[in-house]
Order: structure tokens, then sequence, then C-alpha cells
């Protein structure tokens, strides 16, 4: 089966700095989201990216959060001056077209620990 | 606005014994309907879903899971658990239906754990 990629599986940063998450969807997919995973809480929804834009976001996805497609196979986040609160698991996943079709793939995470 | 309820937040079963774990969604037109597993340091596992049709849903993993309109329900049943199963189990809602592209709106999960 097809698979969404994300790396790294961990990362560990000081409060304020930068972060770029990076994920590579499956290769024909045409829907990109970011979901997080705060621990021990549910998985909310970040943002969702088609066609070289975004097409919805949650009220999470501020202006410290962006998402690019700099290639034809790589879909990153970026948190531009992260807080304590941003320390959560961070999923990426992808989907051909719409839910009675295919099904959303989902990475297997990032755990992004912010100190 | 769409939301996912799954009132159990653990459950514990025995080997062998069945399972239902809860969902409730709030949807203003025909939902769809999503349940998903998570296990340990594990992405997240399509298990089953529901777009129309025959009410119950066969999914992975023997599970299945019946859409109950008028209860607003998707609740997930296993005749008989393995040990395997303990995992985190999240319910899920499509925010705008089957257009291609919406989101996925979770519930909060379940924690399964399976006793010997």
């Amino acid at each position: 089966e097809p698979e969404v990629t994300q790396t790294p599986s961990h990362q560990v940063t000081q409060m304020g700095q930068e972060v770029i998450l990076r994920c590579v969807p499956i290769s024909n997919h045409l829907y990109f989201y970011w979901y997080r995973q705060i621990l021990g809480q549910k998985v909310e929804f970040l943002v969702s990216f088609y066609n070289n834009e975004i097409s919805e976001k949650s009220e999470i996805f501020d202006d410290q959060f962006s998402v690019e497609r700099p290639d034809g196979s790589n879909f990153t986040l970026k948190i531009r001056s992260t807080k304590l609160e941003d320390s959560a698991m961070y999923f990426c996943a992808s989907m051909g077209s719409s839910p009675s079709g295919e099904k959303l793939f989902f990475g297997s995470g990032t755990q992004l620990s912010v100190l | 606005a769409q939301s996912v309820t799954q009132p159990d937040i653990h459950i514990t079963v025995s080997e062998g014994a069945s399972l239902e774990l809860r969902c409730n969604y709030s949807y203003g037109a025909t939902p769809y309907l999503f349940w998903y597993v998570q296990s340990p340091g594990q992405g997240l596992q399509l298990l089953l879903k529901y777009f129309s049709g025959d009410t119950l849903v066969q999914g992975i993993k023997g599970f299945e899971a019946e859409f109950k309109r008028s209860q607003s329900s998707f609740n997930l049943r296993k005749p008989s658990v393995h040990w395997s199963d303990a995992a985190e189990y999240f319910c899920a809602v499509a925010s705008r239906g089957n257009q291609a592209g919406t989101a996925l709106i979770f519930g909060k999960g379940t924690t399964l754990s399976v006793s010997s």
C-alpha cells in the first residue's frame, strides 16, 4: 500500500525558533492536510491544501503557521516562532479526491517538542 | 458546526469478549463517517467508512459499525476482541460531506485496553 512519509520522526526545538516539518504525500494525490494531536487529546485539523493554495484552515492555524508545496513531491508545515503549546504530534495526510472514492492516508507523524 | 463525540475515554475489555465503542455526530446533511485506529507510535489507520446505503458497514480486522440516523450514532463493534486490538480509536466526520478535499473532524478518541 502507498505511504505518506514524514520527516523527522522527532524534533526538539527551543521556544521562539522556527521549525519546518516535512511530508511526502502519495504521488498522485491532490489534497494535502496537516493535523496535530496534543498528548492525550484528540486529533485536530489544521489546514488543507489543494492546487497550490490553502482550501480550508482551522482556528489553530494562525499567522505563525504556513504551508508550502515547494516542488512536486514535498509538502511542508512551517511554524515561524514556536511556543510551548505547539508541542504535539503533527500528522500529514493526503487524499486523491473525495472520501467516497479514496481514503485519507496518514503519515506516522512528527513529534515536536518545544522547550 | 460539525462535531463528533466519543463519550467513553477509556474502555477495558477481556480478550474474547465483544466490544462496542460509541460515537455520536452532529452534522446537518448526510454525514460521511469514519473510524480510525491508532496504535502506539503509529499513524492513523482507517478501519471503515460510511457514505450511504447499507447502514451496517464492514471494515478491516473484523470490525463493523452501524449508522443510526435517528440516534446520530455510528458505533463501532467487534464480536471477539484480540489483545492486538488494544489501541486508540477515533471516530470522524467529513467536514464537507463527500466534497473533494474535505477535512475530517475527529472525536477525542477512546482508548481500548484488553485484559487477559
